[in-house]
């Protein structure tokens, strides 16, 4: 079936330390899949980080990068120095651009917390 | 613009009542969706509407679950004789358009059924 799988939480980190939450999704029913980050600061509601609906092209925010690697079917997400403001909880997400994400599916979201 | 907005952020049920959340979404969004976020499942579509219609409810559970749009500035989700395991933090978002526009969710419902 299609599903994504994240690194399980909690990620505690140091800050200016670099930083990969993994993801890998399946697609086995999806023609055109679309890859995102999303993120839910504390507090906020979920908002989008970043997107790539092409496989090989890379979509950054923020300072955070992630790859849509067909092959591996991965999309891990990046950053080379996290601040203290990066903690959040942080979900990848696969969605179908040929059926317009009317089923969308999550991860089961990776807690990171940055320690100053 | 004030973001989607859902009503009650927390809402306590016995079990067999009836629980209603409300969404509005974004003002001249055409598209609302619902997810249901649970710890052991995660975030789970539940159903879609473009321009009020019903587009795809296939993640809505087949008895006691219903949504309506009845107009473009708010949908609801209505759960019938709730059971604990409908414990869970509903959330709506809302897009421009639908298809491959971003989607924007509003703070979630948090539903306990005791």
């Amino acid at each position: 079936g299609d599903s994504v799988t994240q690194t399980e939480g909690p990620v505690t980190v140091s800050e200016s330390e670099s930083l990969i939450i993994n993801c890998t999704y399946s697609a086995t029913s999806i023609a055109y899949p679309n890859l995102f980050w999303y993120v839910r600061y504390p507090g906020e509601g979920l908002q989008l980080l970043l997107k790539v609906i092409t496989a090989g092209q890379k979509g950054s925010s923020r300072g955070f990068e992630a790859t849509y690697n067909k092959e591996t079917t991965s999309f891990h997400l990046q950053k080379a120095s996290v601040q203290e403001s990066d903690s959040a909880v942080y979900y990848c997400a696969l969605g179908d651009l040929n059926t317009g994400y009317q089923n969308f599916y999550f991860g089961k979201g990776t807690s990171l917390t940055v320690i100053p | 613009n004030a973001g989607v907005i859902q009503t009650p952020r927390h809402k306590v049920t016995g079990k067999g009542q009836e629980a209603t959340l409300w969404c509005e979404p974004i003002s001249g969004h055409s598209a609302v969706f619902w997810y249901r976020q649970t710890i052991v499942q995660g975030l789970e579509f539940l159903t879609y509407f473009r321009n009020q219609a019903p587009i795809d409810d296939s993640g809505m559970p087949k008895e006691r679950f219903s949504a309506q749009m009845p107009n473009q500035s708010h949908s609801t989700l209505k759960i019938q004789s709730t059971q604990p395991q409908d414990s869970a933090v509903y959330l709506c978002a809302s897009s421009l358009t639908g298809g491959a526009a971003e989607q924007f969710f509003g703070p979630g419902t948090r539903l306990t059924v005791l």
